[in-house]
């Protein structure tokens, strides 16, 4: 079945370095696809997203980058903040009306 | 505007008794998803609607049974609850898009415990 892989499960770093979570998808015809973080007993929101027809997607310190060849999209943090720390979920989205998540990745930020 | 509503916010059932958890938007949105999370197993779909009327399967159906007699609200009912049902329910909502869909829109969480 369709389904999302991400990692790492968990990412330590300090303040003021990057982070990357990658995630790869199963579903060719998957044309979109978000990132999410949830803070401790809160909702997931969204933080960025990008469509398939699009290789690179920036907002500030966040940055999205999808290979469909290789079925594999990223998120980069750059100069992480103390608030950055949360779990962060990737997801897909086909014709299929389904959005498939990742695991999710606890992302610390050791100041 | 409040978005997705979910009510209740927190529930202990024993095994056995039923409930049903609702959820309400009002964005006018045509897709709507029940979703559970456990830890370490991310979001795993429930049963999601694609408009009034409709609804459908996803990864983890069994146990649970859904209602969308209207738009806006997305019901999901547990007939006799099970320990293994124990976990937090979102509930969130989409736009319909043409060629692409928009983000999804979650509810706060119900946390249920089922003893």
């Amino acid at each position: 079945g369709e389904n999302v892989e991400q990692h790492p499960s968990t990412l330590s770093v300090q303040e003021g370095d990057s982070a990357v979570i990658k995630c790869t998808y199963s579903d060719s015809a998957s044309n979109y696809f978000p990132w999410y973080k949830q803070e401790l007993g809160k909702r997931p929101q969204l933080i960025i997203d990008i469509r398939s027809n699009v290789g690179e997607k920036k907002d500030q310190r966040i940055a999205v980058t999808l290979n469909k060849t290789a079925k594999h999209f990223s998120l980069h943090i750059t100069e992480t903040q103390p608030e950055d720390s949360a779990v962060y979920f990737c997801a897909s989205f086909s014709g299929t009306y389904k959005y498939i998540f990742g695991t999710g990745t606890r992302l610390k930020v050791l100041a | 505007n409040a978005g997705v509503t979910q009510t209740p916010k927190f529930r202990v059932l024993k095994t056995g008794q039923s409930m049903t958890l609702l959820c309400a938007q009002d964005m006018n949105h045509e897709y709507m998803y029940w979703y559970r999370q456990d830890p370490g197993m991310g979001l795993r779909l429930i049963h999601y609607s694609v408009g009034e009327g409709t609804t459908a399967k996803g990864e983890v159906p069994d146990g649970y049974n859904v209602s969308r007699l209207k738009k806006q609200n997305f019901l999901l009912g547990l007939e006799s609850a099970a320990p293994s049902q124990t976990s937090v329910y979102f509930c969130a909502s989409s736009s319909a898009g043409s060629s692409y869909n928009s983000p999804l829109h979650f509810g706060n969480g119900t946390r249920l415990t089922v003893t």
